[in-house]
């Protein structure tokens, strides 16, 4: 079963890009995965499918300064000048054929 | 459009049963591709995978709890219910049912979360 790891929090900047890391455990870098946005006191959010080449399709409704990218085992969240707004929980998702697994979590803070 | 609801008690003690409805519209369970997860996330926590149903009846449960959770679908209500026995205050969490496309594979649609609390 894979495991996900990222960093506990980040911030950034109103107006500024941000880079979030979700890193798959060795042996499953090959991995798909999704991020999910979770604002303070609201359920989470679906964000995008994010391949390990690279490619990345985004939920109804998702603003075009979010963007992914991979490498390697890394999985990448970017955003784009960044709102207020922004300020959430960043959690990525995998899963195989029969679990399902999320990372810790990143806490993104406007400044 | 797609949306999930949790519903069940807000308080429960320990050692009893739990048992949370998620009612949803927008899809089918019948449908093939189709299914719903349990997820759970304490508060100040990550979030938690439980258990999943497909439209075509599997079941799949988290390695950890498999043994006190049951997953069950009611199609003609389009409801799914999760059942944990033997609830402990570490089970204290927002629990939240979520939709999942088998040809996609991830979350696409979370319901808005209900919260239980395990206290005597």
């Amino acid at each position: 079963q894979p495991v996900l790891t990222q960093s506990s929090s980040a911030s950034a900047s109103l107006g500024s890009s941000v880079k979030l890391t979700c890193t798959l455990s060795s042996g499953h870098s090959s991995y798909i995965i999704a991020w999910h946005q979770q604002q303070p006191g609201k359920a989470p959010r679906y964000l995008m499918k994010l391949e390990g080449s690279g490619s990345y399709n985004k939920g109804s409704g998702v603003p075009d300064r979010f963007s992914g990218s991979s490498s390697g085992a890394d999985r990448y969240l970017t955003i784009s000048n960044l709102q207020s707004e922004d300020e959430a929980d960043y959690y990525c998702e995998t899963w195989d054929s029969n679990s399902r697994v999320f990372g810790g979590g990143t806490k993104l803070t406007v400044l | 459009q797609v949306t999930l609801r949790e519903s069940g008690p807000a308080l429960v003690k320990p050692t009893q049963t739990l048992t949370l409805t998620c009612t949803f519209s927008g899809f089918s369970l019948s449908t093939s591709g189709m299914c719903v997860s349990w997820i759970r996330q304490p508060p100040g926590k990550a979030l938690e995978w439980l258990a999943r149903i497909d439209w075509d009846d599997d079941k799949y449960y988290s390695t950890s709890l498999k043994t006190r959770l049951t997953i069950s679908k009611d199609t003609s209500k389009n409801q799914v219910v999760l059942t944990m026995t033997n609830m402990d205050p570490v089970d204290t969490a927002t629990y939240y049912c979520a939709r999942i496309r088998s040809s996609g594979g991830h979350v696409d649609y979370w319901g808005q979360g209900t919260l239980v609390t395990v206290s005597s």
